[in-house]
């Protein structure tokens, strides 16, 4: 059974910076692309970020390239979620999120229960 | 690729039909299409890929058709644990955008 259990939020000043982590059980996260996902509460989701199975392919939204890292550790089955410059609006309940196999191109079958990250002086 | 989806609230009783649209502002490639029900506390769950294909655990109430800019979901004989917000998402191109949700709500 595909687990994803996230870690890492808090509260945050404006201009810090926080890394999410997810760690992942009940299935080979080597073969797996890995997603970020963000919802401010109460509203809709926005999507974050991918990396690949082997960490080589990332790609990012927007409105947070340039801030946000996504990277991996497969010998760990973790994903992480490093995030600078952090703004306001960036505060929200952050889902990690299980993607294809060996492929970015895909739907999101599994999902952890988030990590909240508010951002505020 | 921009996600419209339509209408933002659905006001229906159990056994009814429900029947949800989401517009792209450009086609989306092999129909790369997902829905996802949310319901309140809860992470998204993944309904339908491929914008017509269900995961093995969801109930065949649910079907999904559509491709290149139009798509939609229906659901049969509403059940009380069907009333949620859904989102669409494609994942054809990044970003990997989602759709603003339709609240189906009891009427």
């Amino acid at each position: 059974q595909v687990h994803l259990v996230e870690s890492g939020g808090g509260v945050v000043q404006p201009g810090r910076s926080l890394r999410l982590s997810c760690a992942a059980s009940g299935f080979t996260f080597t073969y797996y692309a890995m997603h970020w996902v963000r919802q401010i509460p109460g509203k809709g989701l926005e999507w974050v970020a991918v990396i690949s199975y082997d960490g080589r392919s990332k790609y990012y939204a927007d409105s947070v390239k340039g801030r946000f890292t996504i990277s991996r550790d497969n010998s760990k089955n973790t994903l992480y979620l490093q995030m600078n410059s952090l703004r306001t609006e960036d505060t929200a309940l952050y889902y990690c999120a299980r993607g294809g196999w060996m492929q970015v191109w895909s739907e999101l079958d599994s999902w952890g229960q988030g990590a909240l990250v508010t951002v505020s002086s | 690729i921009v996600l419209t989806q339509s209408p933002g609230t659905l006001s229906l009783s159990p056994g009814e039909r429900a029947t949800l649209s989401c517009r792209a502002s450009q086609s989306v490639g092999s129909s790369s299409l997902a829905w996802y029900q949310q319901k309140p506390g809860q992470a998204p769950r993944l309904l339908m890929y491929a914008a017509s294909k269900r995961p093995i655990a969801i109930p065949d109430r649910f079907s999904g058709s559509g491709s290149g800019t139009d798509f939609t979901l229906t659901i049969n004989r509403l059940k009380p644990e069907d009333f949620a917000v859904y989102y669409c998402q494609q994942y054809g191109t990044s970003p990997h955008t989602f759709g603003q949700g339709t609240k189906v709500e009891i009427k």
